[in-house]
């Protein structure tokens, strides 16, 4: 079936610092790969997407590279800020399918 | 501005108590979703619907009810059965089934409480 893992958190940066956050799936075929964030007290907002191997969704400084090879899909950022603290979910859309599979979520804490 | 509206955004409940969350949509889309989050938890799935009149049980629809009588109205009961029903529950929508290349929008969430 389809599975989404991403590393457990929280994860505690000081401003400017790099970041990565980690995210494989289990899949037949060729899903989509999405990221959403999670501000407190909000719903989710899709923050990138990439809907085929080798490409790389980009928003806000953030950017994920779709790896078939290696099926994983991290989060990075050159330099936090303190308002990118928030929740992070990696999540997972294949063909055929209408349910998104949402990974755990990482809490991300950033320290000014 | 298309969005998803989800009311009231607080909600308190009585034990033995039915309340109903109100989730409405102007995005024209076909799917939508209801999803329960608990403290430091992922999102997990409650009910969801393809198309008006037809929606179908997800990971935990157990002590919840939903109808789907328009396109852009999703509403959702939770029932007296449901024993543990505070939570922050979250509404969303997508085009449809056949474009797995775009994503959900979410409403901002009603969050339910026991009194």
């Amino acid at each position: 079936g389809n599975s989404v893992t991403q590393m457990e958190g929280p994860v505690t940066l000081s401003e400017e610092a790099f970041l990565t956050i980690n995210c494989t799936y289990t899949a037949t075929g060729y899903p989509s790969l999405f990221w959403y964030v999670q501000y407190p007290g909000e719903g989710l907002q899709l923050l990138l997407k990439a809907t085929k191997a080798d490409d790389k969704g980009s928003n806000k400084g953030f950017e994920a590279t779709y790896r078939k090879e290696t099926t994983s899909f991290h989060l990075e950022k050159g330099s936090v800020q303190v308002s990118d603290s928030a929740v992070y979910f990696c999540a997972l859309l294949n063909t055929g399918g209408f349910k998104t599979i949402f990974g755990a979520g990482t809490r991300l804490f950033v320290k000014a | 501005d298309g969005g998803i509206t989800q009311s009231p955004k607080y909600l308190f409940r009585k034990e033995g108590q039915n309340v109903t969350l109100s989730c409405e949509q102007n995005l024209n889309h076909d799917a939508m979703y209801w999803y329960r989050q608990d403290p430091g938890q992922g999102l997990r799935l409650i009910y969801y619907s393809q198309i008006v009149n037809d929606f179908q049980k997800g990971d935990i629809a157990e002590g919840y009810s939903v109808s789907r009588e328009k396109k852009e109205s999703f509403p959702l009961t939770v029932t007296s059965a449901q024993k543990n029903p505070t939570a922050f529950y979250l509404c969303a929508s997508s085009i449809g089934p056949d474009r797995v290349d775009q994503p959900q929008h979410f409403g901002d969430g009603t969050r339910l409480s026991i009194l």
